[in-house]
């Protein structure tokens, strides 16, 4: 059965500072993404890592994947209040594209003024 | 991008009455949907798998009786709560793929059961 496992699972920070999110998961997948969720609103794609050693940036925020860690990394650089939301990784769940996601069990992320 | 539409938004209904919540792909076909169920402060469980034409195929613990699956036409998937009960309150999400490599999320719709 696959696992995905985040942390940490809360992260209250700084303006300015920069942090790392992991994404452990516990067999080989085949993609991996990245989601956003504000308060009582659905999931906002942020990225997906099709392929070992991939990285994507999109502003404060870069993604990467190691396939053979089986870790997938979300950095987040000099980081300001409106980048606070729950962050998931999710996995697709039996590859070959089958799309079915498991996901982390998030991290909440408050970014303090 | 892609757009999912869930409708309705949030709904109130009492205990033993049968809720209906559609998902529609807006701008593409979807031959698969994905519905997911989010308790409050956890994370997404996926639920079932909806496939257009065929029965949908649900995951472990979760009663195909009491969540009807529907996948209509290529952009429309229902799944209706029957004889809903106040555990059964919570935020459900749908999803569709597209362009073979990532997910499209509904808003949600979130189910209180008094």
């Amino acid at each position: 059965e696959l696992k995905v496992e985040q942390n940490p699972l809360f992260l209250s920070m700084q303006e300015g500072k920069n942090y790392t999110i992991y994404c452990n998961y516990s067999t080989t997948s085949d993609r991996l993404y990245w989601y956003r969720q504000d308060p009582g609103k659905s999931l906002e794609s942020l990225f997906v890592l099709l392929s070992n050693g991939a990285v994507k940036q999109e502003g404060r925020l870069m993604a990467s994947l190691d396939t053979k860690a089986r870790l997938s990394t979300l950095h987040i650089t000099a980081a300001v209040h409106d980048l606070s939301a729950t962050y998931f990784c999710a996995v697709d769940g039996i590859g070959g594209g089958s799309e079915k996601l498991v996901f982390g069990k998030g991290t909440k992320l408050t970014v303090n003024p | 991008g892609a757009v999912v539409s869930q409708h309705p938004s949030r709904v109130i209904c009492k205990s033993g009455t049968s809720v209906k919540i559609e998902c529609r792909s807006l701008d593409f076909q979807a031959t698969t949907m994905f519905w997911y169920r989010q308790f409050p402060k956890q994370s997404l469980m996926l639920m079932a798998t909806s496939n257009e034409g065929s029965k949908a195929t649900y995951e472990q613990g979760v009663e195909k009786d009491k969540f009807l699956i529907n996948h209509a036409s290529l952009t429309l998937s229902t799944l209706t709560v029957t004889s809903a009960h106040p555990e059964d309150s919570s935020f459900y999400i749908c999803s569709a793929p597209h362009a073979g490599d990532t997910q499209y999320f509904g808003p949600g719709t979130r189910l209180t059961v008094l």
